[in-house]
């Protein structure tokens, strides 16, 4: 069975901190891979997606990056972290573009 | 780009009654996903189907593409169904997931 982890659960971080948050997705090759952002209150928005390693697309411009060194790793990353950082990170994937999509149980941020 | 709209943004219900929550979308979508969204923010998927009527449970979802809409009927609510219900949409190909912005169910004794 597929398994999904994300890393940290949850971080208090400064403004102007650097970020990483990771996925790690087990028992499963090449699975499309996804991050989201979801502010207190708003909806959950796609920021980046990779079908394949080393391959990363951006949807939404926060600010942030994200890199996919391993077939089953994903990473979200920022060098400076802003207030509007704040909030529920979640990490998804699929088998391909028009499969369903399954979830991590989330790295909730709070920046200071 | 594509958008997402959900109704009611939130619904009271006793326990024992039924749920329809629902689902349009500005374009043509290849499937809906249905979520509950945890009060600590993980999401559950429910149900997944790109058209016709799909079932498990006390949940049924109905999904009519080309009029780009989609509901969910929860049966005999029970306490534990209280949350946050997500529909999301997929196009073709465009490996790209987006969501609405939910209805807060509410169920009480």
């Amino acid at each position: 069975a597929q398994t999904i982890h994300q890393w940290p659960v949850a971080e208090i971080k400064a403004v102007g901190s650097p970020l990483s948050l990771g996925c790690t997705i087990k028992g499963k090759s090449s699975p499309n891979l996804y991050w989201y952002w979801q502010a207190t209150g708003g909806t959950l928005q796609q920021l980046f997606y990779s079908i394949t390693v080393g391959q990363v697309e951006s949807v939404v411009q926060l600010n942030l990056s994200a890199s996919r060194p391993k077939d089953d790793q994903f990473i979200l990353s920022t060098e400076k972290l802003l207030l509007s950082h704040s909030g529920f990170y979640l990490c998804a994937w699929s088998q391909g573009p028009n499969s369903d999509y399954t979830f991590g149980s989330g790295t909730r941020l709070l920046v200071i | 780009g594509q958008q997402v709209q959900q109704s009611p943004a939130s619904l009271v219900l006793q326990e024992g009654e039924n749920a329809e929550l629902q689902c349009n979308f500005s374009s043509t979508a290849t499937r809906l996903q249905w979520f509950y969204q945890r009060p600590g923010g993980s999401l559950v998927s429910l149900l997944s189907n790109p058209s016709g009527t799909k079932h498990t449970g006390r949940l049924t979802s109905t999904t009519v593409t080309k009029e780009r809409r989609g509901s969910l009927h929860i049966s005999s609510s029970q306490i534990t169904d209280s949350g946050t219900y997500l529909c999301a949409m997929g196009g073709a190909n465009t490996g790209k997931l987006t969501f609405g912005h939910g209805t807060i169910l509410r169920v009480h004794p």
